[in-house]
Order: C-alpha cells, then sequence, then structure tokens
C-alpha cells in the first residue's frame, strides 16, 4: 500500500526565515515518483517539482529546494529566506509507475508572518 | 492560454438536489480526475478517466457520478445520495494515462449544500 505522511499540521514563521516541510513515503514499489505541489489560499494546486526514486540529487530552485533521502524515505521541502506570498498549504504525493493516480498527504499549512 | 477551467467557483444547493460541476481542459490530456477536498484534510479521489468513454472510481466515489464524452471535458454530478456533499472540489488532469504523469489542476468548485 501506498502512503505519504506530512506530520506537521502547520508551521508558522516569521518572513526571511528559513523553513523545512517534512514529507515521509511508504511503498512497496523500487521504482516510484514523488511530487509537490503548493495551494495558494485561492485554492488552486500549482506544480512545483516531480522527482522520480532513481535521481536522488537534491534540486534547487531559487529558494526552493528538495532533499531526496531513500534510506528514510523522505523528500523534504525546504524554502530559504521565507516571504509572505509563500503563505500556504503544501501537499507531498506519491505515484506509482503504471498508474495515473496520485496519492497525497494530508498537507502542511505554512504561514510567513512579516 | 492552455489550462484547466471549473465552472462555477462557488456553487450552493438545497439538500435533496444533484448538481453538475464542470471541467474542461484544453491542454490535450487524457486522463482527468476529480479530488474531494475537505478543512484539514488531503485530496480524495473521487472518480478518474484515461480515455474517453472509459471512467474509474477512486476511493469516495459513492455519491457521484461523472461521464467523458469528450477528451477535454469529465462533468461530476454531485446527487442526493452523497451525504455530506458540502466541500471544496478540484478536478486535474494528465498527460496521458500509466503514468504517473504530473497533474495539473483546476481552480476548484466549491460547493456549499444549505
Amino acid at each position: 500500500a501506498q502512503k505519504v505522511t506530512q506530520a506537521q499540521t502547520e508551521i508558522s514563521v516569521v518572513e526571511k526565515e528559513d523553513v523545512t516541510l517534512d514529507c515521509v513515503y511508504e511503498t512497496r514499489d523500487t521504482t516510484y515518483y514523488l511530487f509537490w505541489y503548493k495551494q495558494p489560499p485561492s485554492g488552486e494546486l500549482v506544480f512545483l517539482i516531480r522527482r522520480n526514486s532513481f535521481d536522488e540529487q537534491n534540486e534547487i530552485s531559487g529558494r526552493y529546494s528538495w532533499n531526496f533521502q531513500k534510506s528514510t524515505s523522505s523528500f523534504n521541502f525546504t524554502i530559504t529566506a521565507s516571504q509572505v506570498v509563500d503563505s500556504a498549504v503544501y501537499f507531498c504525493a506519491l505515484g506509482r509507475p503504471g498508474y495515473s493516480t496520485l496519492t497525497f498527504g494530508k498537507g502542511t499549512m505554512l504561514l510567513v508572518s512579516p | 492560454d492552455g489550462g484547466i477551467t471549473q465552472s462555477p467557483k462557488y456553487l450552493f444547493r438545497k439538500e435533496g438536489q444533484n448538481v453538475t460541476l464542470s471541467c474542461e481542459q484544453n491542454l490535450n490530456h487524457d486522463a482527468m480526475y476529480w479530488y474531494r477536498q475537505d478543512p484539514g484534510q488531503g485530496l480524495r479521489l473521487i472518480y478518474y478517466s484515461q480515455i474517453v468513454n472509459d471512467f474509474q472510481k477512486g476511493d469516495i466515489a459513492e455519491g457521484y457520478s461523472v461521464s467523458r464524452e469528450k477528451k477535454e471535458s469529465f462533468p461530476l454530478t454531485v446527487t442526493s445520495a452523497q451525504k455530506n456533499p458540502t466541500a471544496f472540489y478540484l478536478c486535474a488532469s494528465s498527460i496521458a494515462a500509466g503514468g504517473p504523469d504530473t497533474q495539473y489542476f483546476g481552480p476548484g468548485t466549491r460547493l456549499t449544500v444549505l
């Protein structure tokens, strides 16, 4: 069975702080795919990143970075120098080859205060 | 501009009435999905379709129905059999079936039962 756990329900930080959102996954597949989405207050989910299980290199995109660790089944997301516009709910998701559906975590609400 | 549109953005319904939520995409994607989101909850899959004239039940299909007569359109009907229909409904699409490809989301419809 596939499972995604985002243990942090809500995180509050002050602008310019760094913040890490945790994502732990469970799967029996050797090949799998991991995703992060951002849901701002408007409601629409915005795609951030897709990684496959063979690519363990960390990824950096501007202030965003992702740390994929197979040994701990984690795919954590770090925002450096957070901004108020980063306030949103962030979802981690897991997919398996041959299946179009994804398993989503419950999400982490990030509140960045000025 | 390519994307996914959902209408209406807000919908009010009286108990006992069926209501249909619209989802249209012009991304030429094969697969489409409907999710339900409740406060503090993750995304729960209602139905998905990988090809025209075919669709599969997700985790919470009871009380809902769908059709996929055209590639671009995947309407969701919330029937009177759905016991607690008040929620935020998100439609998504992905390039092909048998992925998992990245899912792209519409802006959502907030349904309130009065």
